[in-house]
């Protein structure tokens, strides 16, 4: 039973550039939603994707977007990219809009420079 | 505004002695809160979790106890294994808002 994938596992830009980042949902789950991990902090919640939707948003700017596609995978867009952007994204998977746990995948290391 | 917080950024331990993690949220609204743990270079793994409706879950090693009243959750792991070091953060979610709010975490080192 395959779990959440993410690709690439690292990646460096520059400031200004964009970048997009890949997650496929573990079987079964429909789900998305993308976290970004800061050093020394928890997960923020970037958005959440159902449906091909997006149903949730946190508090980030809108140069952070993202897709769903039929098959419940997703990408995540950052435009503009700034020094702060540096972190982890995490991508989680569950089923439905029904709450309960999320599965994490193990992440994208994003380096701006 | 951190609405969940883990006040302990580290905790040491002997293997074989119980870990006790602690947790505080000021959201009333949330009614399910999970524990994850995440070793380096990896992603969260989900470990337990707990309804608002409960006040303690137990899955082998892990317990998590809840009191909502003081808006606090806690972690007990019995006995603690080398294994287990790790950072792990607490989550909150409501049943209006399905986003994960999370701690910032407490490294857990098991001392042999």
């Amino acid at each position: 039973d395959a779990g959440v994938t993410q690709s690439p596992t690292h990646l460096i830009k520059t400031r200004g550039q964009q970048v997009t980042l890949r997650c496929s949902p573990k079987s079964g789950h429909d789900t998305v939603s993308w976290y970004q991990q800061a050093l020394g902090q928890g997960p923020q919640f970037i958005f959440q994707y159902y449906e091909e939707e997006e149903r949730q948003r946190g508090n980030f700017p809108d140069r952070f977007s993202g897709h769903q596609f039929p098959n419940y995978s997703s990408e995540l867009n950052v435009n503009a990219l700034l020094l702060g952007d540096s972190a982890l994204y995490l991508c989680a998977s569950s089923m439905g809009l029904a709450g309960g746990a999320q599965y994490f995948g193990p992440g994208t290391r994003l380096l701006v420079l | 505004d951190q609405q969940v917080k883990q006040n302990s950024p580290s905790l040491s331990v002997q293997e074989g002695r119980i870990s006790i993690l602690n947790c505080d949220y000021t959201n009333s609204m949330f009614d399910y809160f999970l524990w994850y743990k995440k070793y380096p270079a990896e992603g969260p793994t989900f470990l337990i979790s707990i309804s608002s409706i409960k006040d303690k879950n137990e899955d082998g090693r892990f317990t998590v106890f809840l009191n909502k009243s003081a808006k606090h959750l806690s972690l007990h792991i019995v006995p603690s294994q080398p294994g287990d070091s790790a950072v792990y953060f607490c989550a909150a979610s409501s049943n209006n808002d399905y986003k994960l709010s999370f701690g910032a975490g407490t490294t857990v080192t098991v001392r042999a």
